[in-house]
């Protein structure tokens, strides 16, 4: 069973920082690309980053770009998002999900980790 | 930057067919899927479109979803809908010109 579990999330003033995971099961985690999606509460879905099985290739959303670092590391099964100078509009259930094999969609995601930036 | 387009809401009897739409430019030369989210739940893929075929849907989706997509509108369509169906959906596409994926406002379906 494909599992998917991100952590890392919390109360963080505006400019800190967080680092989320999402420990990846079930599946050869090598093989696949990964994405970070949030969604603000209430509001809804927002792409925020893309990377590669290989971690060859890299995507950012304009609204992170410069501030977040996506990376991986397969032997651990994990993905991770470095979210640097934090702002309140971060703030956000961010959710890692698994892209298909034939085409840019996202066929698992995991239950989500609320991000809350405020001072 | 490449924009995606939702009614949204959509309302629907039980038992009848529920249409949600999602336009973007030249929307049918994309890849676009559907996805459905319950409060508090995370998103769940119900259509996908690969290189081979439009309209698929993954394991354990229920035969009563479908989807198409041409010219510049992706629709999802709900057939025989029933009230477990009630739940935001949002469509998703990637524009390879800005190397973006990008997701539609989203649409709330009500059943009633």
């Amino acid at each position: 069973e494909v599992q998917l579990v991100e952590s890392g999330g919390g109360l963080v003033q505006p400019g800190g920082s967080l680092r989320l995971s999402c420990a990846a099961s079930g599946f050869t985690f090598s093989s696949y690309s990964m994405n970070w999606v949030r969604q603000a509460p209430g509001k809804g879905l927002e792409w925020v980053s893309y990377i590669s099985s290989s971690s060859r290739t890299i995507y950012y959303a304009d609204s992170v770009k410069g501030r977040f670092t996506i990376s991986r590391d397969n032997a651990k099964n994990s993905l991770y998002l470095q979210m640097n100078s934090l702002r309140a509009e971060d703030t956000a259930v961010y959710f890692c999900a698994r892209e298909g094999e034939s085409s840019r969609y996202f066929d698992y995601w995991g239950q989500g980790t609320l991000v809350t930036v405020s001072s | 930057s490449y924009e995606l387009t939702q009614p949204p809401s959509v309302s629907v009897s039980p038992g009848q067919t529920a249409s949600i739409t999602c336009s973007g430019d030249k929307l049918g030369d994309k890849h676009a899927c559907w996805y459905q989210q319950k409060p508090g739940q995370s998103p769940v893929l119900v259509i996908f479109q690969d290189i081979y075929q439009a309209g698929k849907r993954p394991s354990g989706i229920p035969e009563r979803f479908s989807g198409s997509n041409s010219g510049n509108t992706a629709t999802l369509t709900i057939s025989g809908t029933q009230a477990m169906d009630e739940a935001d959906y949002y469509c998703q596409a990637w524009d390879s010109s800005t190397a973006r994926v990008v997701f539609g406002g989203g649409t709330k379906l009500t059943v009633l």
